[in-house]
């Protein structure tokens, strides 16, 4: 069965420091990979997703970038966190075949900029 | 653009009354719909699916959902709501060949 680690769990980072995290899928081969983020109130915003390796889209324009080094790796990254980056990041999975193929999503991090 | 909207950030039942949850959508094509449950400090999990067989869809914990083209809704429902219901659940929507839009979120809130 497929399964998808994210870590850390949570996370508390001064402001101006650098940020990675990582999102593993298991048990599926070439899948498409989401980060989405995930502020009260506000639902889950879609930041980036990945049909391979290599690809990268952007969703939306900010102080965040994502690599995907290998078919089932997924990072997120920061050179230097704002406090406006605090929040809920989700990871997320879900196979080639369009959109009949529902999300599968990691426990997520909480990440607190202080 | 697709969008969704769900109305009500918040709602509140007693338990073993009935669950309503609304979700309207917008879309450009046909679209697929999704319902997921959000418990608190965890990720999202899949209740149910809509992806163009039967508009009465049925999903884990007792719960269902209708697609109603003619209304662009698909809301969803339980007959008699658990205090396990108490969670964040979210709709979400696309026309297939693009990533999931999600909804704000509702808070289901149930009472003793």
């Amino acid at each position: 069965s497929q399964t998808i680690h994210q870590w850390p769990a949570t996370l508390v980072q001064p402001v101006g420091s650098p940020l990675s995290l990582e999102c593993t899928v298991e048990g599926t081969s070439n899948p498409n990979l989401y980060w989405y983020r995930q502020a009260a109130g506000r639902g889950l915003q879609l930041l980036f997703y990945s049909v391979g390796i290599g690809q990268i889209s952007s969703e939306v324009p900010q102080n965040l970038s994502a690599s995907r080094p290998q078919d089932r790796q997924f990072i997120l990254s920061s050179k230097k966190l704002l406090l406006s980056d605090s929040g809920f990041y989700l990871c997320a999975w879900n196979l080639r075949t369009g959109g009949r193929s529902p999300l599968h999503f990691g426990n997520g991090t909480r990440l607190t900029v202080t | 653009a697709q969008s969704v909207t769900q109305l009500g950030s918040h709602v509140s039942v007693s338990e073993g009354a009935l669950v309503l949850l609304r979700c309207n959508y917008s879309s450009s094509v046909p679209p697929y719909l999704f319902w997921y449950v959000q418990y608190p400090n965890q990720g999202l999990q899949l209740l149910l699916k809509y992806t163009s067989a039967a508009t009465l869809v049925k999903g884990i914990n007792g719960f269902e959902a209708e697609f109603k083209k003619s209304e662009t809704s698909f809301h969803l429902t339980k007959p008699s709501a658990h205090m396990s219901d108490a969670a964040e659940y979210f709709c979400a929507v696309t026309p297939g060949n693009t990533p999931l839009v999600f909804g704000k979120g509702t808070r289901l809130s149930v009472i003793a």
